[in-house]
This record gives structure tokens, C-alpha cells and sequence, in this order.
């Protein structure tokens, strides 16, 4: 079952544009949505994360936006850059620990 | 300082024969945990150690797959009598433990995986 569904698939911007992904989630037993960066040949490393207890938060050039009714949420990136390109995944976790990720978009920002 | 590291970064097997992962997370870390990322797919919870205990074994595709952490660090992924759907990237993650009950919870920090291609 997949829990955590995520779109799009693939992304391309031109620099300076804001991409949007969305993700979308069935488990209300998740209380932290993080959003992860992964590069080629790299594992995931966080780029940013939140509650489901506050609709918005940003951190620099990214922002979470979370309907907590909707159990959707979503990573916008402003002016984005040639170096933003990479795969993005949004996840979510519970008290289980473990996270369940969305199955990745990625984004190609050109110069 | 030092992330998570994990040996060996390429394993190429022949179907059939069992191979051997290992994880070193950073250093002081509670948590540990391994996730399967297929090509093109997000990663996929496998098993979660805190220090050594194994609490949480539900991912494992099977009982050709068997996790360990003797001693609470270094951890090995064991994968016997390999398949070719067992072609993916390991991912090892380790974090502090502080998480605990709703609203709480804390960083994963992975490693760079480890590439096994079964043949």
C-alpha cells in the first residue's frame, strides 16, 4: 500500500522558476513530514521539515505548505537554481520511526 | 565530523550467493536504520535497530534477509542465496534516538548506499 503518493514524476524549470511538488498521504498516524534531497551516487539528506501542527514553513529559498484536511502537502522552491537539480522525496513518520517516502520527482533547473 | 559510511559502495553477486553489508552510522548514534531504494523509487524501510535491539523487522522481503548490530554501532545487512529482484541500493540512516510518542521526532542521516547488482 503505498502511503505516501508524490507528483510530479519529473520537473523542468527554467532558472529563477518556482517548482512545486505535491505529495499526498493516507497514514493520519503521521506527525512529521520532512522533504529529502538526493543526489546522484548520494543518499537523501534533509532539506526541510514540518508538523502538522502549523500550514506553512520556510527555510530560505524552500517552503512546506501543509493541508492538514486535505492530508496533502507540498515543497515550493523559490528562484530556484542550475544546482537545485536533483531528486526530491517527501516523506512521513510517526512514532513507528521509520519513514515512508513518496516515490521521488525529479527536478532539472536550466541555466 | 563523520556521517554514515557504508562498505562496500559497489557489490556485484552472482545469483545465488549471499553478500554482506555493512553500516558504520555516526558517532553516538541510538537509531539505525536500513531501507531498500529500488532504481527510480523512493527508498523503502527494511529493519530499525535502537543500540542493539532489532524493534522493528517488518520491511524484510524475506527470510533470505537478515539485520544485525551486536554491539549498538556497526551494523551488517546480510542478503543469502541473492535473487535478481534483490538488485537495488542499500541505504543505511542513524540518528540520535530522541524521538519518542507524537510530535517528536528526530534527523535521519543517511549514507551513501551500497549499489548490489545480482546477476
Amino acid at each position: 500500500q503505498q502511503q505516501v503518493k508524490q507528483s510530479p514524476q519529473s520537473l523542468i524549470v527554467q532558472k529563477g522558476g518556482i517548482p512545486i511538488i505535491n505529495c499526498a498521504y493516507e497514514n493520519t498516524a503521521f506527525d512529521y513530514f520532512p522533504w529529502y534531497q538526493q543526489f546522484p551516487g548520494k543518499g537523501p539528506a534533509l532539506l526541510i521539515a514540518i508538523r502538522p501542527d502549523v500550514s506553512e514553513k520556510k527555510e530560505g529559498r524552500f517552503t512546506i505548505s501543509f493541508n492538514k484536511s486535505a492530508k496533502q502537502f507540498s515543497l515550493h522552491i523559490m528562484d530556484s537554481q542550475p544546482g537545485d537539480s536533483a531528486t526530491y522525496f517527501c516523506a512521513g513518520t510517526g512514532s513507528a520511526r521509520q519513514l515512508t517516502f513518496g516515490s521521488g520527482t525529479q527536478l532539472t533547473v536550466l541555466p | 565530523g563523520a556521517g554514515v559510511s557504508q562498505s562496500p559502495r559497489y557489490k556485484v553477486a552472482k545469483r545465488g550467493q549471499d553478500v554482506a553489508l555493512r553500516c558504520d552510522p555516526i558517532s553516538g548514534h541510538v537509531s539505525l536504520f536500513w531501507y531498500q531504494q529500488a532504481l527510480g523509487q523512493g527508498p523503502e524501510f527494511l529493519t530499525y535497530f535502537q543500540n542493539e535491539a532489532q524493534l522493528d523487522k517488518s520491511g524484510l522481503p524475506s527470510d533470505r534477509f537478515f539485520a544485525e548490530r551486536p554491539e549498538g554501532s556497526v551494523s551488517t545487512l546480510k542478503i543469502q542465496r541473492t535473487q535478481q529482484e534483490d538488485s537495488a541500493v542499500y541505504l543505511c540512516a542513524s540518528d540520535r534516538g530522541l524521538a519518542g510518542g507524537p510530535g517528536s521526532t528526530d534527523t535521519q542521516y543517511f549514507g551513501p548506499g551500497t549499489r548490489l547488482t545480482v546477476l
